[in-house]
């Protein structure tokens, strides 16, 4: 099975900051990467799939980027509905994989 | 609007069986493959299996082949995930998914395995 790894695990931030979390995959997955945002206690929400196309209704501050092994979600402008944990995945090949998830706290 | 209901979660012994059901609504649920994904207390997420528009494929994460059935019934707009076999690390939440990447989670059913 592909490994994603995403880093850091958590985060500290404040309103009006920009956050990049990264994640890698074991082995090169072309652009077959989706990131989700979980608040506690709800199901996941899908912002980002195929690296960079963002899903309907998802505010423009998230964007994602890369291809191959390295990835990376950007929030350019920290929202207090923004802290979350949020997760990568792949679905290049069986099983998809889900990175062990950054959770963003409020500084 | 879509909409994906899950239900058949609750508490059993290890060894044991459950079955669970998503009710589906809102779309097309013939047009689309769909999926269980599973979340440990305080855990990450983990994808279980998934099943083609007519059940004609299917695939399961290793650690529950053999063990976990995923099912389709698209009279009823219907999936199912029969789970045999039970052990304490299946506990979870079961959230019914929709495709990959997944556009719409259901709201979860808690899965207790436990003497």
């Amino acid at each position: 099975a592909i490994r994603m790894t995403q880093s850091p695990s958590s985060l500290s931030a404040s309103t009006g900051d920009r956050v990049t979390i990264t994640c890698r995959a074991s082995q090169g997955i072309s652009s077959y990467l989706a990131w989700y945002q979980q608040k506690p206690g709800k199901a996941p929400k899908l912002l980002i799939y195929a690296a960079s196309t963002l899903q309907s209704g998802v505010p423009s501050r998230f964007s994602g980027s890369g291809s191959g092994t390295d990835f990376t979600l950007t929030i350019s402008c920290l929202q207090s509905e923004d802290f979350a944990t949020y997760y990568c995945q792949q679905y290049y090949s069986y099983p998809p994989t889900f990175g062990g998830g950054t959770k963003v706290e409020i500084k | 609007e879509v909409q994906l209901v899950e239900s058949g979660g609750g508490l059993v012994q290890p060894g044991g069986s459950l079955r669970l059901s998503c009710a589906a609504s809102g779309f097309t649920f013939s047009s689309y493959w769909m999926s269980w994904v599973r979340q440990a207390p305080g855990k990450g997420l983990e994808w279980v299996a998934n099943i083609k528009q007519d059940g004609s494929e299917k695939y399961y994460v290793d650690s529950v082949k053999g063990r976990f059935t995923i099912s389709r019934d698209n009279a009823k707009n219907s999936l199912y995930l029969q789970m045999n076999s039970l052990r304490a690390e299946d506990t979870a939440v079961y959230y019914c998914a929709r495709q990959l990447p997944v556009d719409y989670w259901g709201q979860g059913t808690l899965v207790t395995v436990s003497s």
